[in-house]
């Protein structure tokens, strides 16, 4: 089974300012999907970004932005330019690029942004 | 289209009554998710739909609660007896399969307190 493993359950980081999200996650399957949502206070869950395993390319969107690495099985965010609005839980999530298979999260990390 | 629709947002329960949450997808979407959500935890796999059918279930669904979507369009996720365990938030997601990277868009959640 896989397993997703975010080992940051809190993060700070002060507008404008970088952060990086840390997510690894365990599987024996070689094609595969990762995804980071975020979850803003009493809100719903929104894609932020994704990340085919068979692109070698970070994925990235605006501010967003991925590290991949594939044989060390790790997939962190990174936030630049910190804005009040990124306040939210981000949750690393994985999925099977084949099969009927559903989207398995980490526990997530809560991040706040400090003005 | 309005995304993902899900009602009621908010029930209080007592322990031993029967609840109902209903979900309404996206409207092309052929595949309906559902997970529960305890606070501060990531999204726990329940189980999911293509169409109509049933593809598969969590061991965390025990046999109090039982899912369906009769027409392949809105589902329902019900709850007998009810425990206070039961409390979470359920949250149903949607998407289209098929489309690669097969993106689950999340609906706002029905938070259940059980008494």
């Amino acid at each position: 089974a896989q397993t997703v493993t975010q080992s940051q359950p809190e993060m700070s980081v002060q507008e404008a300012e970088t952060v990086t999200l840390s997510c690894t996650y365990d599987t024996s399957e070689n094609n595969y999907y990762l995804f980071w949502y975020k979850q803003p206070p009493s809100r719903q869950m929104i894609l932020v970004i994704r990340q085919e395993a068979y692109k070698q390319q970070n994925a990235t969107e605006n501010r967003f932005s991925v590290n991949f690495q594939k044989a060390a099985k790790s997939f962190s965010l990174k936030i630049s330019d910190s804005q009040l609005g990124d306040t939210a839980m981000y949750f690393c999530a994985f999925m099977k690029h084949a099969g009927n298979t559903p989207l398995v999260f980490g526990k997530g990390t809560r991040l706040s942004v400090i003005a | 289209d309005t995304g993902v629709s899900q009602n009621p947002r908010h029930k209080i329960t007592k322990r031993g009554q029967n609840v109902t949450f209903r979900c309404d997808p996206i409207s092309e979407h052929n595949r309906l998710y559902w997970y529960r959500q305890t606070l501060g935890q990531g999204p726990e796999f329940l189980t999911y739909f293509q169409n109509e059918a049933q593809l598969e279930k969590s061991r965390l669904l025990s046999d109090r609660f039982s899912a369906e979507r009769p027409k392949g369009s809105f589902s329902t996720l019900e709850i007998q007896r009810t425990e206070q365990g039961d409390s979470a938030m359920y949250l149903c997601a949607s998407s289209l399969w098929g489309s690669g990277a097969n993106v689950l868009t999340f609906g706002a959640g029905s938070r259940l307190t059980v008494l």
